[in-house]
């Protein structure tokens, strides 16, 4: 079936070491999303990749980096988690943005 | 500042109830709205409503938009324990083929005891 994948689901780090969490898909859809959802609020986001176009949202620390190898994989790259940056963090994807967004299971970040 | 706001924020009922949930927004550029349900993972997709007055229906789930008042609601009728979720609205917002940003609303708290 087709899919968004996310591993791991869930994240141990310890105070300033650097994590990846990696994202998935099987939909081929060219925009992907990266969200931060801390507990009891809704998703926020991060930022995008429309095609290999980065689009990062004002807001965003510069903590958080993303990449994009190909159009199957994202990755979001936490430099130095903070105690702040515990949250799930949840990939999404959406054929040019018109479509609905599509969410991975997410991954639980927890730091230490 | 584009805002989506809902209510009620918690709500909590027997099961066979029917429920309202409401959902009104103040965006620019408004594409759609869509409502997801999120249980203790990621939001699963409910509706994507980009008309007024056409109601989407899926089971006991139902839901309209009205772009003139600018909202929203989501039907529930017939509440299972199941249906215990977080229920978001979204809406997307964007011009031409843009990425379709999200602006989320609160959440509403649905509640269903047995």
């Amino acid at each position: 079936d087709a899919m968004v994948i996310q591993n791991p689901r869930y994240q141990v780090t310890q105070f300033g070491k650097p994590v990846t969490l990696s994202c998935s898909q099987t939909l081929n859809h060219n925009v992907m999303y990266w969200y931060q959802q801390k507990s009891s609020q809704a998703p926020k986001l991060l930022f995008h990749y429309y095609d290999k176009d980065f689009n990062n949202e004002a807001d965003t620390p510069d903590n958080f980096q993303s990449r994009r190898p190909n159009t199957s994989f994202c990755f979001l790259d936490i430099r130095s988690p903070g105690l702040g940056d515990a949250a799930m963090y949840l990939c999404a994807t959406s054929r040019d943005g018109i479509e609905t967004q599509y969410f991975g299971p997410g991954t639980r970040l927890l730091v230490l | 500042e584009d805002k989506v706001v809902q209510s009620p924020l918690s709500l909590v009922v027997h099961e066979g109830d029917t429920v309202t949930l409401n959902c009104s927004y103040e965006v620019t550029n408004f594409r759609s709205l869509l409502w997801y349900k999120q249980e203790k993972k990621a939001p699963t997709f409910l509706f994507m409503l980009t008309s007024s007055g056409i109601e989407k229906k899926s089971g006991r789930l139902s839901s309209i938009l009205d772009k003139k008042e600018l909202f929203s609601i989501l039907n529930i009728t017939a509440t299972q324990t199941g249906d215990s979720a977080i229920y978001l609205c979204v809406v997307r917002i964007g011009g031409g083929t843009s990425y379709g940003k999200l602006t989320f609303g609160q959440g509403t708290i649905l509640t269903v005891h047995p």
